[in-house]
This record gives structure tokens, sequence and C-alpha cells, in this order.
């Protein structure tokens, strides 16, 4: 099991590019999420999805979409990248809903600089 | 809003002695709190789930308490050992979503 995975691992942008983050999970499971990580601030829930075919905003969801086709993937896109988008993110998902008390797996992060 | 407090300075103990954490959250009533641990580079890792109604968890060197009235969870490890160092993260679960803290970052020197 290769649980869950992120391409890339690195990215460096200009300024109004474009980019997707894709995830991948081996685990079958439901719930997925993409996360933010900046110092001082923490992880910070971007979209997420319950099943295939759902997405939900999160906390910080503004410049970014997403897409859930198939269980297994969660795509995170960046439309028009701004230096603001510069990150560490995270993907995770669960076998059910991480508020009731499921634990989260996470990747091992892409890190993406927007200059 | 809803906040979670995590003591962002860095801890700094002693191997063999039991490092302590703190979690501290307002404006909540989460039924569950999550603790990971998260190494330089890599994704948080799941350590430990408390329910609302449990006072107490353990697994190995680990232990957490849960505090409803002071809305405060501690974590423990003790007979700390220099891989320990690491940061962690305490999270509470809102519905379908978990709310994390900024993290502590543990040092545990020889």
């Amino acid at each position: 099991n290769a649980g869950v995975t992120q391409t890339p691992k690195f990215r460096v942008l200009k300024t109004g590019q474009s980019m997707t983050l894709l995830c991948a999970q081996d685990m079958n499971h439901e719930y997925m999420y993409w996360y933010r990580q900046d110092p001082g601030m923490g992880l910070r829930l971007i979209h997420y999805s319950v099943g295939e075919g759902t997405t939900a905003k999160g906390e910080v969801p503004d410049g970014y979409n997403v897409s859930r086709l198939k269980k297994q993937n969660f795509l995170l896109g960046l439309e028009s990248a701004a230096p603001s988008q510069t990150s560490v993110y995270f993907c995770a998902s669960s076998y059910g809903v991480a508020g009731y008390g499921y634990e989260q797996y996470f990747g091992p992060g892409t890190r993406l600089t927007v200059t | 809003s809803q906040k979670i407090e995590q003591n962002s300075e860095a801890l700094n103990i002693q191997e063999g002695k039991t490092a302590t954490l703190t979690c501290n959250y307002t404006n909540y009533s989460p039924a569950y709190l999550q603790w990971y641990r998260q190494d330089p580079g890599r994704g948080p890792v799941f350590l430990l789930l408390i329910r609302e109604n449990e006072k107490e968890k353990r697994k190995e060197r680990l232990k957490v308490t849960f505090d409803t009235t002071l809305k405060q969870s501690l974590f423990h490890i003790t007979a700390s050992q220099p891989a320990d160092s690491a940061t962690y993260l305490c999270a509470l679960g809102n519905t379908d979503k978990l709310i994390f803290g900024t993290g502590t970052r543990l040092q545990v020197f020889p």
C-alpha cells in the first residue's frame, strides 16, 4: 500500500500561471481533504470531499478549485497563482468522517512557490 | 470564533524526562480530539484519539487527557527519547472536518 501520494513534490510558478496538484489514495477512503500549511498558521482546510463526485469549501477556499471524479483521486487547481499561495500543500484521506473520530492519513506534501 | 491554542515556543527537555504538551480551545465543544506528530518535510501522522467522555487514553509511552470543563487536552510522552523530537499537533473534531492547532515543537536532547 502506497497510502496517500501527492504529485508533484516541488513546484515553482510565476504569478498568473495555473497548475493542478494531484492526490491519490489506495485505501478506498471516502473522505479526502486539501490543506495548506504556513508558518505560524498551522494546517488550514482548503476544500474537502465526502465522496466521489462531491466537493465542499473549507476555511480558505478562495483562489482554488477541486474535483473528485474518481474515488481514489482528489485534484487541487490553482487557476491564476498569486504569491500569497506560496505554501506547503497536504492532501489527507480518512475512512469515515474525520470530525467524528476517524484518523486522517496525510500525503508527503507539495512545496509550492509563486514568484 | 473557534480557537485552538498550542504553545508556539519549543519545548526542550532532557532524555528520560516526561514531556507535557498543552492544547487549549475556546468557543467550541468537540466530541473528539486527536493528536498528530509531524517531522520536518513530512505530513502529519496520527497518534491518538480521545473522546469527550474519556478522561485519559494511553498508548505505549504516550498519554492523552481531555478535560472538557477546562477545555484542555494534555499530551504526555514518558521516558522521552531524542527520536521523539518533532512537532505535535492537536486537532478537534468539528462535524465532517478537523480543526488543527499550530503545533508545538518538542526537542529532546541527550
